[in-house]
């Protein structure tokens, strides 16, 4: 049973559309993270987060952009999607002192 | 400069058999590192952790061995089982709990 969601699990959609992912967790974490990962690829961190009105870019460049209003939910923003957008995105969550819980993906295409 | 390798990007293994998958870091302050699984069309879930304190932590059919002077670890599965087939990622940290490091995952395969 997972305690941190994502939507949609797929998703296609045209250039220059805008779309947000959501990314939402019931544990109570403070930090949440955005990875990105392209296949045979690692997973590489776009955007984090360490608790309410708190978000940093991560080491992989990104024009996606994130909100931290709530500390359950952490959506990510593509303005105007391109296909080198084309990826799978995972968010994470923890508490801290240990690992993360992964939610499921969402993997965009853009076309 | 990718911190955390995986250089072996797949593995078969016989069902019974040990499965060893390896990791390498270059970053001498990670002290924390972890291996997760992951399915086709799923996130990675948690495997199993160590810390730099230790060289060895055992979880059940997985044990993960960390070797500090060749900034090296190790997952070993035994007995290797076809449930097993995934892909596994291996990740650092040098600040527990907030900005971990991945590899590129190795796809093991266990044929029954």
């Amino acid at each position: 049973e997972a305690d941190i969601y994502q939507t949609p699990r797929y998703l296609v959609i045209g250039t220059g559309k805008k779309i947000t992912l959501e990314c939402s967790q019931t544990m109570g974490h403070d930090k949440m993270y955005w990875y990105q990962q392209d296949p045979g690829m690692e997973l590489h961190l776009i955007h984090y987060s360490y608790g309410v009105n708190s978000t940093e870019k991560g080491d992989l460049s990104s024009e996606s952009t994130v909100s931290r209003i709530r500390t359950e939910h952490f959506p990510l923003t593509l303005e105007s999607a391109r296909p080198s957008h084309t990826s799978q995105y995972l968010c994470a969550s923890s508490l801290g002192g240990g690992g993360y819980t992964f939610g499921s993906g969402t993997r965009l295409t853009v076309v | 400069d990718q911190q955390v390798k995986q250089n072996s990007p797949s593995l078969s293994v016989q069902e019974g058999r040990i499965s060893i998958l390896n990791c390498d870091y270059t970053n001498s302050m990670f002290d924390y590192f972890l291996w997760y699984k992951k399915y086709p069309a799923e996130g990675p879930t948690f495997l199993i952790s160590i810390s730099s304190i230790k060289d060895k932590n055992e979880d059940g059919r997985f044990t993960v061995f960390l070797n500090k002077s060749a900034k090296h670890l190790s997952l070993h599965i035994v007995p290797s089982q076809p449930g097993d087939s995934a892909v596994y990622f291996c990740a650092a940290t040098a600040d527990t709990g907030n900005q971990f490091y991945f590899g590129t995952g190795t796809s093991l395969t266990v044929i029954p």
